[in-house]
């Protein structure tokens, strides 16, 4: 199995505060992103990263920021957190070919009160 | 649009034959992507189409027709473990392998 680690697994938080989700890759792949999976919705891309320092927006990126200061490291910041924003959050890594898979993480379960 | 749809559930029996469609509209294409996820669990591929015709991993084949935007998963010989949510996927037309996921089929597999 591709080597992702999210943290955390659970966390429940408070309308206004910002949270951090943290992604860590041991396979040193050069792609990285950002989905967050809702009932109806599938996945939705939030933002990748296509190298240390180079982000982008994906389909749902408002309300959201990312930074990628180390290969291995990815991370997803919700600076004012809100309900509309309770979901489980998926991050994924790829080599950046469509005929090659995304490995994704064990997801991470946030709640908004 | 880049809109991918697929049945929202789709129930059979232990041994049975069970095929998951997916249909799609985008003006470009990149590619057919199927993923499982179990309940509780992180998205796994399965299998990728470039061109047309059927691609076979053991159990699971998948299958696409660019002409007609459509593609489906065909899983035989179902096991009760095969329960659990289906996703077609494709590639986005900027590249970096942005996929584009359908909003999943939930495959419930009875004895």
């Amino acid at each position: 199995d591709a080597g992702i680690t999210q943290s955390p697994r659970h966390k429940v938080t408070e309308t206004g505060t910002p949270v951090t989700l943290r992604c860590h890759q041991t396979e040193n792949h050069r792609y990285m992103y950002w989905y967050r999976q809702d009932p109806g919705h599938g996945l939705r891309l939030i933002h990748y990263s296509y190298g240390v320092k180079d982000t982008d927006k994906g389909e749902v990126s408002d309300g959201y920021s990312v930074s990628r200061s180390k290969t291995e490291d990815f991370l997803l910041t919700l600076e004012s957190a809100t309900s509309s924003q309770t979901s489980v959050y998926f991050c994924a890594i790829g080599k950046g070919n469509d005929n090659s898979p995304l490995h994704f993480g064990n997801g991470t379960r946030l709640t908004v009160t | 649009g880049q809109s991918l749809e697929q049945p929202s559930e789709v129930t059979a029996v232990e041994g049975a034959i069970v095929q998951i469609n997916c249909t799609y509209q985008t003006s470009g294409f990149y590619g057919l992507s199927w993923y499982q996820q179990h309940d509780g669990g992180a998205p796994t591929f399965l299998s990728y189409n470039a061109l047309d015709g059927l691609e076979e991993t053991g159990r699971f084949s998948s299958f696409l027709s660019r002409s007609d935007s459509y593609g489906y998963l065909l899983l035989q010989e179902l096991q009760m473990k095969d329960s659990a949510s289906y996703f077609c996927a494709r590639g986005a037309n900027t590249g970096f392998q942005k996929l584009v996921f359908g909003t999943g089929t939930r495959l419930l597999v009875s004895p």
